[in-house]
């Protein structure tokens, strides 16, 4: 299987600020990598694909990147409506796997 | 528009099987594969599986050791997802996803509202 790993955990953060979260594959997935956001009490809502394509309707803030095992979601400016949690998951190969999480929590 | 509809909350004991549905409201219902991911309580997400719902062929994860099984009815557009042996471990929000495009085959876009699964003797 191939695990993922996302940093941090957890993160403390506030209006405005500029985030980046990581995620890393235990091995090449190429940009076979999509990322999700599930905020507290709803169901997650995919916001990125392949690595880097941001999904129809998605604000501009949000952006990917990576290629082979390393990746990263940023949001450039964030707002009250992105305090969430946030799941990178692989698609390269079967089993299907996410990361465990990243917890965006106002300081 | 998409829309899945899950069945309720089921409680179960160890060692029994349940089986839930999500009915599928899409333009073509074999044109979209259909996920199962689960969520327990206060943890992150775990791929269960997914079903072509025109061949009816399905892909499991091997942790769930044979006691999944995935299966669609083209007829009523519904996908059921059974599991066996439960124990406690298999408490969870068991959520049915549906994937943006015929094209797409591995993630998804379009997720129910889950159905609860609870595990206890």
């Amino acid at each position: 299987d191939i695990q993922m790993t996302q940093t941090p955990s957890t993160l403390a953060v506030s209006v405005g600020d500029r985030v980046t979260i990581t995620c890393r594959a235990s091995q090449s997935i190429v940009t076979w990598l999509a990322w999700y956001q599930q905020r507290p009490g709803e169901v997650p809502n995919l916001l990125i694909y392949k690595a880097s394509t941001l999904r129809s309707g998605v604000p501009s803030r949000f952006s990917g990147s990576g290629s082979g095992s390393e990746f990263t979601l940023t949001i450039s400016s964030l707002q009250p409506d992105d305090i969430a949690t946030y799941y990178c998951q692989q698609y390269n190969s079967f089993p299907l796997t996410f990361g465990q999480g990243t917890k965006l929590e106002i300081k | 528009d998409v829309n899945l509809v899950q069945s309720g909350a089921e409680a179960k004991k160890p060692g029994a099987t349940v089986k839930i549905s999500c009915k599928v409201s899409v333009n073509r219902f074999t044109d979209y594969y259909i996920h199962w991911v689960r969520q327990a309580p206060g943890k992150g997400l775990e791929w269960v599986g997914l079903i072509d719902p025109d061949d009816g062929e399905p892909v499991y994860s091997h942790h769930f050791q044979g006691r999944v099984t995935i299966t669609a009815d083209r007829f009523t557009a519904t996908a059921y997802m059974e599991l066996s042996s439960l124990t406690s471990e298999d408490t969870a929000l068991y959520y049915c996803a549906v994937v943006g495009s015929p094209a797409i085959t591995r993630y998804v876009q379009h997720w129910g509202h889950g159905s609860l699964i609870i595990v206890s003797s």
